[in-house]
């Protein structure tokens, strides 16, 4: 089956500072698409960013970065000069090849400190 | 802004009764979904709709009805809501050009 891990269910970092948010999946696919989101308390769900299986370039979005291994299926979301605004749950999400279906992991919460 | 509205937002219902939940989206997208989430375990699939009429079970589909007679609206009902059914419910559309989900602002339903 496949199943998306997130094992930090709280995470903590000073403000402007680098943290890492980690995240596993199980897949026997070769292609497909990984996702992160941010949900703040308003309780809205914000894309974060993507990453397409086949590309070996890790996305980056602003202060946002990923670090995608494939053969060790690990999807890790770096946030760079943290703000209070990234206060948030964050979900990683997996979408199963060949259906419009996503697995999504339990969410690691992050707090900033200021 | 995907133009995801979800009504209502709030709701408190007694156990054994009906409810529906609806989700109206502007841009015609084809795949539509509702998510129920519960703390410790993240975002779980109830039914997903690939088109009018066309619907699937996602993992939580026990005790939940879809329905989608027209392109925008998408309907969720609990047909005798239980206290299990006490969630945060969020729908969600996937336009047909991209791979990612853009979701709504969520309902709070709390059965008592």
């Amino acid at each position: 089956a496949q199943t998306v891990t997130q094992s930090q269910p709280e995470m903590s970092v000073q403000e402007a500072e680098t943290v890492t948010l980690s995240c596993t999946y199980d897949t026997s696919e070769s292609d497909y698409y990984l996702f992160w989101y941010k949900q703040p308390p308003s309780r809205q769900m914000i894309l974060v960013i993507r990453q397409e299986a086949y590309k070996q370039q890790n996305a980056t979005e602003n202060r946002f970065s990923v670090n995608f291994q494939k053969a060790a299926k690990s999807f890790s979301l770096k946030i760079s000069d943290s703000q209070l605004g990234d206060a948030a749950m964050y979900f990683c999400a997996y979408r199963m090849p060949g259906t419009y279906k996503y697995i999504f992991g339990t969410g690691t919460r992050l707090k900033v400190l200021a | 802004d995907a133009g995801i509205t979800q009504s209502p937002r709030h709701k408190v219902t007694e156990t054994g009764t009906p409810v529906t939940l609806r989700c109206h989206q502007t841009e015609n997208h084809r795949y539509m979904y509702w998510y129920r989430q519960d703390p410790g375990h993240g975002l779980r699939l109830i039914h997903y709709s690939y088109g009018v009429k066309d619907t699937d079970k996602g993992e939580v589909s026990d005790g939940y009805s879809v329905s989608r007679s027209k392109t925008e609206d998408f309907l969720l009902t609990l047909e005798s809501a239980t206290s299990s059914q006490t969630s945060v419910y969020f729908c969600a559309i996937t336009p047909d050009i991209s791979y990612e989900q853009y979701f709504g602002p969520g309902t709070r339903l709390t059965v008592t």
